[in-house]
């Protein structure tokens, strides 16, 4: 009963590295998602993509790219790490089809704790 | 633009207490509210309001909604140390996507 998985759990790089965050779901879900957590400010929506073959930008999307690549499968990809990119990366997966009395809620990975130096 | 706020940010207790969290929001065309728990990693699902008035109960955890003076609450009975955690609160905008907008989060202390 895998859930959302995310790979890799910790990353260090370096200014300017390129990396991809990868995220699977086993849910048969519609909706996946890409938040990161900085302390003292919650989750902050990065991208989402609401069903297999869109994705569109969130709340702080500069500096990353993202690819749903199937229903499965979506991943984040940082082109030129910079260190305000430190934080923890959280994937989510969701129905993604709103139904009255049912609990749509977003399930999410263990998360991805990246360090740009 | 669509906000969450949570209150209070941190909270430290005695084992055997009663707490409330307060969440509240302007969000345009809100769909619904969530509760989460966050404590070494993932947030795990609590509780989802879309009604005004009705308390959602679960064991020593209940939530309620009031969707005229936009904010909800979440009370934990009788704390125990497993209730040391982040809650999140998260609105759901009524958009295509389920994408949802949280607060800064309480943190949650249980002393024994």
């Amino acid at each position: 009963n895998a859930g959302v998985t995310q790979t890799p759990k910790f990353q260090v790089l370096k200014t300017g590295q390129s990396m991809t965050l990868q995220c699977a779901q086993d849910m048969n879900h519609n909706s996946m998602y890409w938040y990161r957590q900085d302390p003292g400010m919650g989750l902050r929506l990065i991208y989402y993509s609401a069903s297999e073959g869109t994705t569109d930008k969130g709340e702080v999307p500069n500096g990353y790219n993202v690819s749903r690549l199937n229903k499965r499968e979506f991943s984040l990809r940082l082109e030129s790490a910079a260190p305000s990119q430190t934080s923890v990366y959280f994937c989510a997966s969701s129905v993604g089809v709103w139904s009255r009395g049912m609990n749509t809620e977003a399930f999410f990975g263990q998360g991805t704790r990246l360090t740009v130096v | 633009e669509d906000k969450v706020v949570q209150s209070p940010l941190s909270l430290v207790v005695h084992e055997g207490d009663t707490v409330t969290l307060n969440c509240s929001y302007e969000v345009t065309n809100f769909r619904s509210l969530l509760w989460y728990k966050q404590e070494k990693k993932a947030p795990t699902f609590l509780f989802m309001l879309t009604s005004s008035g009705i308390e959602k109960k679960s064991g020593r955890l209940s939530s309620i909604l009031d969707k005229k003076e936009l904010f909800s609450i979440l009370n934990i009975t009788a704390t125990q140390t497993g209730d040391s955690a982040i809650y999140l609160c998260a609105v759901e905008p009524l958009q295509g996507a389920q994408k949802l907008v949280f607060g800064q989060g309480t943190r949650l202390t249980i002393n024994p």
